[in-house]
């Protein structure tokens, strides 16, 4: 079946430098989308990132992702992470007939 | 901009009781969804629907129904609740004209059973 993991738990960096949070995934379709949601304390999800092209790169607020599927990644990347970075970010596909699938979520800490 | 909105914010029952959640859309949006998120598990997915009258079954249905009355409206009913269905309750609309829409979520509902 279809499926997203996740880099489990927590990711800890400090303010400045790269982050890099990994997500792979199982699917039989052949035409979906992919995404990144972002999670802040007390707020719902929204998303932060979509792609459904092979091998393209799509940034948004200084975060990008590139869609491989050759390898089934879509690894979210930021160069500079900052202390408003920290959140929930879900990796998620939309899945065939409408049916989405989430990963279980990465909470990222930025440290000063 | 998509609008979602959840009703009540929070909730607190006891073992046994009914308790209905509310999810109202007003983007026009044909897919609606409900999910229970938890620590350690994410977002799931409880159930989803295409339309008044349509349901589709999710990935943890076991304990909840759910019933679309309209296009805007989608309520997730739990009748016999459990502690275990304590939970933060999103409920979120995508349209369904393009493959790569993202999913509008609702603020959520805090539901705790006591």
């Amino acid at each position: 079946g279809d499926s997203v993991t996740q880099t489990e738990g927590l990711v800890t960096v400090t303010e400045g430098l790269p982050v890099k949070l990994n997500c792979t995934y199982q699917t039989t379709y052949l035409t979906i989308a992919f995404f990144w949601y972002v999670q802040y304390l007390n707020e719902a999800p929204q998303v932060l990132l979509r792609s459904s092209t092979d091998n393209k790169r799509t940034e948004h607020q200084g975060f990008h992702a590139t869609l491989h599927k050759s390898s089934s990644s879509f690894h979210l990347q930021k160069s500079s992470a900052q202390l408003s970075d920290s959140a929930l970010y879900y990796c998620a596909h939309s899945g065939g007939n409408y049916k989405p699938t989430f990963g279980k979520g990465t909470s990222l800490v930025v440290h000063p | 901009e998509a609008a979602v909105t959840q009703s009540p914010r929070n909730k607190v029952t006891v073992t046994g009781g009914n308790v209905t959640l509310s999810c109202r859309q007003t983007n026009s949006h044909n897919y609606m969804y409900w999910y229970r998120q938890d620590t350690g598990h994410g977002l799931r997915l409880i159930h989803y629907s295409y339309g008044a009258g349509n349901l589709q079954i999710g990935d943890v249905p076991d304990g909840y129904k759910a019933t679309r009355t309209t296009q805007e409206d989608f309520f997730l009913l739990l009748e016999l609740a459990s502690p275990s269905q304590t939970s933060l309750y999103f409920c979120a609309s995508r349209e369904d004209r393009v493959n790569y829409a993202e999913q509008f979520f609702g603020p959520g509902t805090r539901l705790t059973v006591l």
